[in-house]
């Protein structure tokens, strides 16, 4: 079993639409989550960042995380064409030490919003 | 704020040729990692820096790869000799260490042919 799972679509929705996107993770250790987005020849650019579980909204877009169900989510509200993109979850846990952390991510899901 | 600069955008060898990658953080970011990222997947740590020492390299395949941070600052990632499964996106990541994120350059695609 991978450390995190995330189904990689295709997913293709309306303009105007509402986007889920989702990952599961088997590492309790995780505290730290984020979204990122990825447009093509692109490096991933940060999206969303949560601490434990619970919700975060910035705009459009809302994180959710349930650590008990090991389980997060990305809602996209009134989806635009310039939202695809591959969207990809990371995890991390506390600190690896000298300041710094890694993540681990998730396959990426390729959203295409079609006008 | 510049942002992590990598190059060159592309790079095809063939298999066993030796390729280099190189990368300037952003000023100041004292944290530097290298990703992996074959078509399809997530990115993959290969090495973390804390300014020029070595965090963590469990996952670099150190029989082939290499990689250096000289003075802190620049770096560079190393294959020699390069195999058909190498064949990916190479992306630099810098970070002043908090736990929002990094800030990732736009990569190097690797083709080993």
């Amino acid at each position: 079993q991978k450390e995190v799972e995330q189904d990689p679509g295709p997913l293709s929705v309306p303009e105007g639409a509402i986007v889920s996107l989702n990952c599961t993770y088997s590492n309790s250790a995780f505290q730290y989550f984020m979204w990122y987005r990825q447009y093509s020849r692109k490096g991933p650019e940060l999206l969303m960042y949560t601490y434990s579980s619970g919700n975060k909204e910035d705009g459009r877009f809302t994180a959710q995380v349930d650590k008990s169900s090991k389980y997060i989510s990305l809602f996209i509200r009134d989806s635009q064409p310039s939202d695809s993109a591959t969207y990809l979850c990371a995890m991390s846990g506390e600190y690896s030490g000298a300041g710094s952390y890694q993540l681990t991510f998730g396959k990426g899901t390729k959203l295409s919003v079609i006008p | 704020e510049a942002g992590v600069a990598q190059s060159p955008r592309y790079k095809i060898i063939e298999k066993r040729q030796s390729v280099a990658f190189w990368c300037n953080p952003i000023s100041g970011h004292a944290t530097l990692y290298w990703y992996q990222q074959i078509l399809g997947q997530g990115p993959k740590l290969l090495i973390q820096f804390q300014n020029n020492g070595v965090v963590d390299d469990s996952q670099l395949p150190k029989d082939r790869f290499s990689a250096e941070r000289l003075k802190g600052v620049d770096s560079t990632l190393k294959i020699q000799p390069a195999k058909l499964e190498d064949s990916a996106v190479y992306l630099c990541a810098s970070s002043l260490g908090t736990r929002n994120g990094y800030t990732f350059g736009s990569g190097t695609r690797l083709t080993v042919v």
